[in-house]
């Protein structure tokens, strides 16, 4: 198993700002995942951040708009760039223990708001 | 492609009632199952997992899951719900074998309301 903080839990952010995201694991892991839950939707993967190198994005999402960063094997940020009100969502990190298994232990997720 | 559908968007049911949550999937072969629990205001947690084997897979809280070919479901059952299960419930089917989380692809969830 694997304990995930996450920080902010939540924020009311101004449209054309950016906010960074925190996620630090109790455990090393090889891969951290990004994910985002617009409003009543289910979960999207943004991107998966590799220790040492850069970050996988998925379709859609781009390094401009959601820089990461992955220092070492315990942690990881993620940046939200130039919001707007679309961004407003839940951001929650995520890593995979056991392998590649697809069994994901989540942090508690952080809730933007955009104004 | 992978795809899951949960066609409960809400669920109410009456405490201590029995609970079935749907879960259709769409893969070429034999997928990796989950269910995942997201209690307000938390991250989710894994229910249970399906990968092989016997088909009826128990979880934590008291939760099991059916994995059927034939129907293409892995439907979510408890026999006796409690107010704590409140929640939204999401399946997600993963490529077997596993490449990594990348590969999973979530439901668009079920939200529960458990009445006293």
């Amino acid at each position: 198993s694997a304990v995930i903080s996450q920080k902010p839990s939540r924020d009311i952010c101004q449209r054309g700002t950016s906010l960074t995201i925190q996620c630090q694991v109790d455990s090393q892991v090889t891969m951290m995942f990004w994910y985002r839950q617009q409003p009543g939707q289910s979960l999207t993967l943004i991107a998966t951040a590799n220790q040492g190198s850069e970050a996988t994005y998925e379709s859609g999402f781009v390094i401009d708009k959601f820089p990461i960063s992955r220092p070492n094997l315990t942690f990881s940020t993620l940046t939200v760039s130039n919001m707007s009100p679309e961004d407003s969502s839940i951001y929650l990190c995520s890593v995979e223990v056991g392998g590649n298994t697809g069994e994901l232990f989540f942090g508690e997720g952080s809730r933007l708001t955009v104004l | 492609a992978q795809s899951v559908t949960q066609p409960d968007i809400h669920i109410t049911v009456s405490e201590g009632a029995s609970l079935e949550l749907r879960c259709n999937y769409s893969y070429g072969a034999t997928p990796y199952l989950f269910w995942y629990v997201q209690s307000p205001g938390q991250g989710l947690q894994l229910l249970l997992k399906y990968f092989s084997g016997d088909t009826l897979v128990q979880g934590i809280k008291g939760f099991e899951a059916e994995f059927k070919r034939s129907q293409s479901s892995f439907n979510l059952r408890k026999p006796s719900v409690h107010w704590s299960d409140a929640a939204e419930y999401f399946c997600a089917v993963g490529a077997n074998p596993p490449g990594s989380a990348r590969q999973l692809t979530f439901g668009s969830g079920t939200q529960l309301t458990v009445l006293p």
